[in-house]
């Protein structure tokens, strides 16, 4: 079955500097990877997402890119703020709407 | 996500004891899951279910069993709960990839304690 490895598992940077959180996979059959954000008392609410016929996506300060080849994965924040700080996680799947395998989370702290 | 509710939001009970966490949405989707977190481990994947009568076992499904009454509602029990199953559950929703995005809704969580 699919296994998600995620790194680093805690990063601290300060406000205005950017985070990279990478993760491998091991099924080449995923084609889709979500990441997701999740706050204190809250559950996981996605961020960005992408298809394995797209190399990389962006959104205001979040970009993911994806290699396939490698079967890595990266979620990019600049310009980080206090508000960014939670604990990401990764996922894989075969197609979106489909049950998620997940990496074991980063837990991200911007300090001011 | 206040479209995907979960009751109860805490519970304790003790090993031995039977206990079921609910699951509703009103988001419409065909698609539910239930989820496992524990510290430094993410979310495991426990069943999932596709639509009324669908159920598929995920990674961690040993000591638990759902039940999906009607499109809106998949519910978790725990027939005889252990310490070990100490941890945080999620319940999820998603549509197919075909008809939206595909992304998957997650509840606010329970925390279960099993002392």
């Amino acid at each position: 079955g699919e296994n998600v490895e995620q790194h680093p598992s805690t990063l601290s940077v300060q406000e205005g500097d950017s985070a990279v959180i990478k993760c491998t996979y091991s099924d080449s059959a995923s084609n889709y990877f979500p990441w997701y954000k999740q706050e204190l008392g809250k559950g996981p609410q996605l961020i960005i997402d992408i298809r394995s016929n797209v190399g990389e996506k962006k959104d205001q300060r979040i970009a993911v890119t994806l290699n396939k080849t490698a079967k890595h994965f990266s979620l990019h924040i600049t310009e980080t703020q206090p508000e960014d700080s939670a604990v990401y996680f990764c996922a894989a799947s075969i197609q979106a709407g489909t049950a998620l395998i997940f990496g074991k989370g980063t837990t991200l702290s911007v300090s001011s | 996500d206040a479209d995907v509710t979960q009751t109860p939001r805490n519970r304790i009970t003790k090993t031995g004891k039977r206990i079921m966490l609910e699951c509703s949405q009103t988001k419409g989707h065909d698609r539910m899951y239930w989820y496992r977190q524990d510290p430094g481990l993410g979310l495991r994947l426990i069943y999932y279910s596709f639509d009324v009568k669908d159920i598929n076992k995920g990674e961690i499904s040993d000591g638990y069993s759902v039940s999906r009454q009607a499109q809106a509602k998949f519910s978790l029990s725990l027939e005889s709960a252990i310490p070990n199953q100490t941890a945080l559950y999620f319940c999820a929703t998603s549509d197919f990839s075909d008809r939206g995005r595909g992304e998957q809704f997650f509840g606010p969580g329970t925390r279960l304690t099993v002392l």
